[in-house]
């Protein structure tokens, strides 16, 4: 079974300052990675992927997440964050055997300091 | 592209009554749709999953006789929750692939039961 830990529940950044999520993934092989972020009472929107290919992966708003199978890790970066980035970030992870699936981590909720 | 749409965006109802959530992708046939289920300041959590002309696959835990799913189409599915009950109050959250491995997010619907 696929799982997924996002070990900080809240993080708090200035506004300007960089901005990095954690994830970790269990899983017996390639997964599919994604992060999703999602504004109070609103759906989910997807920031960024990974299928395969180059680990290094960028995606809307300025967000980039790497892929380190050594580690089991996906986590996503922002070199510099503005206030309307204050939301739940949610990682996330798929596999074709799992029948497309989708399993969440805890989230993470970021808030921005002006 | 690939936009889902979620009707009612809010819903109140009386308890013992049920309850029926429209699920749509509005440019795409998604051959799969999903339903969430989302506490507050919680993770997504997996409650069934649904292809066209099929019956619904429900995930352990989740009772198939209280929340009907209906795919009739490529383009809609439906969550009924039946007999509802304050318990049943959450945010349920759709989603729909017309690909093996990514999902498209309705905006999701919060349902209040009195």
């Amino acid at each position: 079974a696929q799982s997924v830990t996002q070990p900080d529940i809240h993080i708090t950044v200035s506004e300007g300052a960089s901005l990095e999520l954690r994830c970790n993934y269990s899983y017996g092989a390639t997964p599919y990675l994604f992060w999703y972020v999602q504004s109070p009472g609103q759906g989910l929107q997807l920031l960024l992927k990974y299928f395969s290919g180059d680990t290094l992966v960028q995606g809307i708003k300025g967000f980039e997440a790497e892929f380190k199978r050594s580690q089991s890790s996906f986590n996503l970066r922002k070199p510099s964050v503005h206030w309307s980035d204050a939301a739940e970030y949610f990682c996330a992870v798929g596999a074709q055997a799992a029948g497309n699936k989708l399993t969440f981590g805890g989230g993470t909720r970021v808030l921005v300091k002006p | 592209g690939a936009v889902v749409s979620q009707h009612p965006s809010r819903v109140i109802c009386k308890s013992g009554t049920s309850v029926k959530i429209e699920c749509r992708s509005l440019d795409f046939q998604a051959t799969t749709m999903f339903w969430y289920r989302q506490f507050p300041k919680q993770s997504l959590m997996l409650m069934a999953t649904s292809n066209e002309g099929s019956k619904a696959t429900y995930e352990q835990g989740v009772e198939k006789d209280k929340f009907l799913i209906n795919h009739a189409s490529l383009t809609l599915s439906t969550l009924t929750v039946t007999s509802a009950h304050p318990e049943d109050s959450s945010f349920y959250i759709c989603s729909a692939s017309d690909r093996f491995y990514e999902q498209y997010f309705g905006p999701g619907t919060r349902l209040t039961v009195t």
